[in-house]
């Protein structure tokens, strides 16, 4: 079936230094999206990549989807404790099936 | 705007019971779906669907149903409750289409079967 793998599964960094995750699928995807999780709470929507290629950036953020739609990733910049959290990526298959990653949780040492 | 909610919050049942979570969103999204959350584990689709009367199984539907009568509710069935279900349920929903958009999620019910 479908999968899409997510790594690291953890990163520890101490703070202001920088932070990426990757995302791969086996198989071409409609879009991906990316969500941002604290402990005991719910997934939350950062941004959606939908053309080949595409890069856009949201302050210290940086998202990438890859020329072949197979991959992306998500780098932050001179992470803050703010940061902290779990990041997921989530692969739209045929326009209508999400398939999470795993999720890479980050740590931030102040 | 409530956006979605979800209930109950907390659940706990023994083994062959059955229950109904409950979905609603105030967002007219067309696109609503249902996942679970295991512990150091990303969200898994159960199901989902693309607008009333439409529905689809999606990666871990074993064990589930659910139903879509109008734009707002998407309930999540349980038929004979497991151990294995015991997980975090998250609701969520969208506009769909190809571009789908954002998702939407609700605060989740966390259910526990003994």
């Amino acid at each position: 079936g479908q999968q899409v793998m997510q790594i690291p599964q953890y990163q520890h960094v101490q703070e202001g230094e920088d932070f990426t995750t990757y995302c791969n699928s086996s198989t071409t995807l409609s879009n991906i999206q990316w969500y941002k999780q604290r402990p005991g709470g719910h997934p939350v929507f950062l941004i959606q990549l939908v053309k080949s290629g595409e890069v856009k950036k949201q302050k210290r953020l940086t998202f990438q989807f890859g020329e072949a739609k197979k991959n992306s990733s998500l780098h932050i910049t001179a992470t803050q404790t703010t940061d902290v959290g779990t990041y997921f990526c989530a692969g739209l298959y045929n326009f209508n099936k999400f398939y999470f990653g795993s999720g890479t949780k980050l740590n931030v040492k102040p | 705007n409530a956006g979605v909610t979800q209930t109950p919050k907390f659940q706990v049942l023994k083994t062959g019971q059955s229950m109904t979570l409950q979905c609603a969103q105030d967002m007219n999204h067309e696109y609503m779906s249902w996942y679970r959350q295991d512990p150091g584990m990303g969200l898994r689709l159960i199901h989902y669907s693309v607008g009333a009367g439409i529905t689809d199984q999606g990666e871990v539907p074993n064990g589930y149903n659910v139903s879509r009568s109008t734009t707002e509710d998407f309930p999540l069935r349980l038929l004979s409750a497991a151990p294995s279900q015991t997980s975090v349920y998250f609701c969520a929903s969208s506009y769909g289409g190809r571009t789908s958009g954002e998702q939407f999620f609700g605060p989740g019910t966390r259910l526990t079967v003994l």
